[in-house]
Parts: C-alpha cells; sequence; structure tokens
C-alpha cells in the first residue's frame, strides 16, 4: 500500500532563517506531488505542484520554492522565512492527473 | 480564478441529527472529492465521485455527484460526535496540459453530544 511522510510535525524558526520540509512517498511510483498551505481555520491553498523529477510549477507567488530530486521525494524551501509563512503546510500525492490526492500528516510551521 | 464555494460554513448539530452540505462551482468538474480534516490532521478523502448524477455511500455518508457537473452534495445520517471536523470538496481544475485539484474553503462541524 502507498504511503506519504512529512516531516517535521511541528517547526518554530525566526524570521529570515531557512525553512527545508521534506515530503515522501512509498509504495507507488511516478506520483503526482502537491505543496498546500492552509492557513487557520481556512481552505487548502496549492502552491506547488510536481508531475515528474526536476518539473515543478508554481501556483502562487511567494517567498517558497520547491524541487523534487528524486520521484517519490518532494522538497519545500524557503532562503529567509517570512512572519507570513506562518501555517499548516500539506503535502499530498495522486497517481494520475487530476484524481483524488493523498496528504501526509502536515507541518505546523510558526515564524517567530 | 476557478473557484468552489462551500455552504454552510458551520453547522453546530445534536448528536443523531442528520447533516447536509453542498459544494458549487461555475465549471464543470469530471469528479468530486470529499474530505474530511480533523485538527491538526491532514484532510483524508471519504468519498470520490466519477459520473454525473452517481451516488456513492461510505457507511453513514452519501454524497452525490450533481446532474449539471457543478455542484456536489455529501449527507452524514445519525451524526455522532466523531464526526465533528471541517469537510472540503475538491476537485480536478483542467489547465492546458494537466488537472490540478482544488479545494474549497470547508463546512466545520461540530457535535453537541
Amino acid at each position: 500500500s502507498q504511503t506519504i511522510h512529512q516531516w517535521p510535525a511541528t517547526l518554530v524558526q525566526p524570521v529570515g532563517s531557512p525553512l527545508s520540509l521534506e515530503c515522501t512517498v512509498e509504495g507507488t511510483s511516478n506520483p503526482n506531488l502537491y505543496w498546500y498551505r492552509q492557513a487557520a481555520g481556512r481552505g487548502l491553498q496549492l502552491l506547488f505542484y510536481s508531475v515528474g523529477i526536476g518539473q515543478i510549477s508554481s501556483e502562487v507567488p511567494q517567498n517558497l520554492s520547491a524541487s523534487r530530486p528524486q520521484d517519490r521525494q518532494f522538497i519545500l524551501s524557503s532562503k529567509k522565512l517570512l512572519l507570513s509563512d506562518s501555517g499548516f503546510y500539506l503535502c499530498a500525492w495522486a497517481k494520475w492527473e487530476g484524481t483524488e490526492a493523498f496528504f501526509g500528516q502536515g507541518t505546523r510551521l510558526t515564524v517567530v | 480564478g476557478q473557484q468552489l464555494n462551500q455552504s454552510p460554513q458551520s453547522m453546530f448539530i445534536q448528536e443523531g441529527e442528520d447533516v447536509s452540505m453542498n459544494c458549487t462551482s461555475s465549471s464543470i468538474f469530471n469528479t468530486w472529492l470529499w474530505y474530511k480534516q480533523e485538527p491538526g490532521e491532514g484532510p483524508v478523502l471519504l468519498i470520490a465521485l466519477y459520473k454525473a448524477g452517481e451516488l456513492t455511500s461510505n457507511g453513514r455518508l452519501t454524497a452525490q455527484f450533481g446532474i449539471t457537473r457543478k455542484d456536489s452534495f455529501l449527507n452524514i445520517s445519525a451524526s455522532i460526535p466523531s464526526d465533528v471536523g471541517i469537510y472540503f470538496c475538491a476537485g480536478p481544475l483542467m489547465k492546458t496540459s494537466y488537472d490540478k485539484v482544488i479545494f474549497g474553503p470547508g463546512t466545520s462541524l461540530s457535535v453537541i453530544p
């Protein structure tokens, strides 16, 4: 069966510090991978998606970047965090484009 | 941009009551997805719908793919306290080369024992 792992679960970082969140998927190959952000009590905003290694599409201009160095690894990064980067970050995978996505447990990021 | 709208925004119900919520869009969707999210967790897929008019159940949950393909409904029968959470509808939005899954703003459900 397929599983998705996302870490860390919680993170407190000072403004201006770098960020690296990692997500890995097991039990499938060539998944579509997604990063979403969820502000408190709000819906999910799609940040990045990837249909293959090295292929990243960005949905909104922001202080973040994503990379996919391996087929089942998706990384969310920032060189310098802003206060507004605080939120709940969710990684997800889907087998094919546009099909149901399955989510990791999320990372609660607080920038102080 | 394209959006999904959900109503109601929040619900407070007594345990044992039935729940109805819906999701609408100005665009046509070929797939409708319903997720539940509990505090501090990632959303969990409840039901996926693939055909207009389709009615699918998962235990006490029943979802329907609207015949116009622009809406979907989720019903929960005989609610229990563990039904508490935020319910999201979602669907793949067609783009020029590939789809992306977008989410509605969610319906927050509170169940009073």
